[in-house]
């Protein structure tokens, strides 16, 4: 079965300064993992996917992520905040060649001061 | 192009109820999946349907069940209400693929409150 394990249930940073969201996983077969974004009282928002091929990905809303088979993580990065950015975070992991369901982390609250 | 729509946006009950929620999905998209979402947790996968039926099932007990109608869209249904159903309810639509990823994507949830 597989898993993701989200560091911190929430994340505060200053506008403008780095954003560093961290997600490690497990998973016995090669995984499909994905940041999601959910705004409040909103649905969950595709930022990026993981799909086996470059291991750096980019996503909407200038940010990215990058796939450590040897760390088993998929930290998600902004080089800036902006108050825009302010939401919660899943990390999300699916098996590759199966029915590609995805199991979410508990997700980590993103608060970005002025 | 209406994305994935779902109704209704929040709902009261009591223990012991039943309860309906619907859902449309985005244009084009032949298979729903449902989720629940607890408060402060991630979504957890309840089932998903395709062809109009069970496609998939993750850990929840029958009383949850579900259908999909010839238009693709879908109902979940929950009896015998007990507190812990208390959550946010999402459904995500996608394209079904032979052995590949079809993104999802998800609708807006309907808020569930079990007094």
């Amino acid at each position: 079965a597989q898993s993701v394990t989200q560091l911190g249930s929430h994340v505060s940073v200053s506008e403008g300064a780095l954003v560093l969201l961290r997600c490690n996983y497990s998973s016995s077969v090669p995984p499909y993992l994905f940041w999601y974004v959910q705004y409040p009282n909103q649905g969950l928002q595709l930022l990026l996917k993981y799909t086996s091929a470059a291991t750096l990905v980019k996503g909407i809303n200038g940010f990215e992520a990058e796939f450590k088979k040897s760390e088993t993580s998929f930290h998600l990065t902004k080089p800036s905040a902006h108050m825009s950015d302010a939401a919660e975070y899943f990390c999300a992991v699916a098996i590759s060649g199966g029915s590609y369901i995805p199991t979410f982390g508990r997700g980590t609250s993103l608060i970005v001061h002025p | 192009d209406a994305g994935v729509t779902q109704s209704p946006t929040h709902l009261i009950k009591t223990r012991g109820q039943q309860v309906t929620l619907r859902c449309s999905p985005k244009s084009g998209h032949d298979t729903v999946s449902w989720y629940q979402q607890a408060l402060g947790q991630g979504p957890q996968f309840i089932f998903q349907y395709y062809e109009e039926e069970e496609r998939q099932r993750g850990n929840f007990p029958d009383r949850f069940s579900g259908h999909q109608f010839p238009n693709y869209s879908s109902e979940l249904n929950v009896n015998a209400l007990l507190l812990g159903d208390s959550a946010l309810y999402l459904c995500a639509s996608s394209l079904v693929g032979q052995g590949s990823y079809n993104e999802q994507f998800f609708g807006p949830g309907t808020r569930l409150t079990v007094l």
